[in-house]
């Protein structure tokens, strides 16, 4: 079964930072390319950004609202994704989900996500 | 490339049929999928390819449309499907999602 955890977050103050871990298992990590996803309360999805698997040389790409503050990378010995936030807004308050992408690049499992609150 | 969903909500009885929108501001050939989401629930995927049904989704949905304009349809609501429906565009980075459709019960 696959399964996707998240932790790691919180509250945390403006400009502050934070590391968001995903834990996945039940399928093979490092063949997949792997996402996160966030959704502020009460508003729409947010695609944040991607990391691609190691054929494709763990390459990322971003979204223009967070390029520059986030950074995602993985760990494929120990079937982890991870988010490294910085300079954290209050518009960055979300749950942040990691997902997995098949083949297609959609996204076809997902964590439970984790709540990060910027506020002071 | 920005994804406009209509409408933003509706409201339905089970049994109806369904047809949610998406429209892309520029071509994504049907590099589109379609997502549904319970609250307090991640996302699930229901539709890739713009088309193609998702291992173990029911056959009342169905996706359709290639280039800019998209459907998702539910043929027959049932009240499992109450939910919030996201499509996103695969073509080119960044990805974006479309705003959403909430579909309520009448």
């Amino acid at each position: 079964e696959v399964q996707l955890v998240e932790s790691g977050g919180g509250l945390v103050q403006p400009g502050g930072s934070l590391r968001l871990s995903c834990a996945a298992s039940g399928f093979s990590f490092s063949d997949h390319y792997m996402d996160w996803v966030r959704q502020a309360p009460g508003k729409g999805l947010e695609w944040v950004g991607r990391i691609r698997n190691k054929a494709n040389s763990h390459t990322t790409e971003y979204a223009a609202s967070v390029k520059g503050r986030f950074t995602i990378s993985r760990d494929d010995s120990n079937n982890s994704l991870y988010l490294q936030v910085n300079s954290l807004k209050s518009e960055d308050t979300a749950v942040y989900y990691c997902a997995r992408s098949t083949v297609t690049t959609a996204l076809d499992h997902w964590g439970q996500g984790t709540l990060v609150t910027v506020s002071s | 490339i920005q994804l406009t969903q209509s409408p933003s909500s509706l409201s339905a009885s089970v049994g109806d049929r369904v047809t949610i929108t998406c429209r892309a501001s520029q071509g994504i050939s049907s590099h589109l999928v379609w997502y549904q989401q319970k609250p307090g629930k991640a996302p699930k995927l229901l539709i890739y390819a713009a088309s193609t049904l998702q291992s173990g989704v029911p056959s009342r949905f169905s996706g359709s449309g290639s280039g800019t304009d998209f459907t998702l349809t539910i043929s027959s609501l049932q009240p499992e499907d109450f939910a919030t429906y996201y499509c996103q565009q695969l073509n080119s980075y960044p990805l974006t999602f479309g705003g959403g459709t909430k579909v309520e019960i009448k």
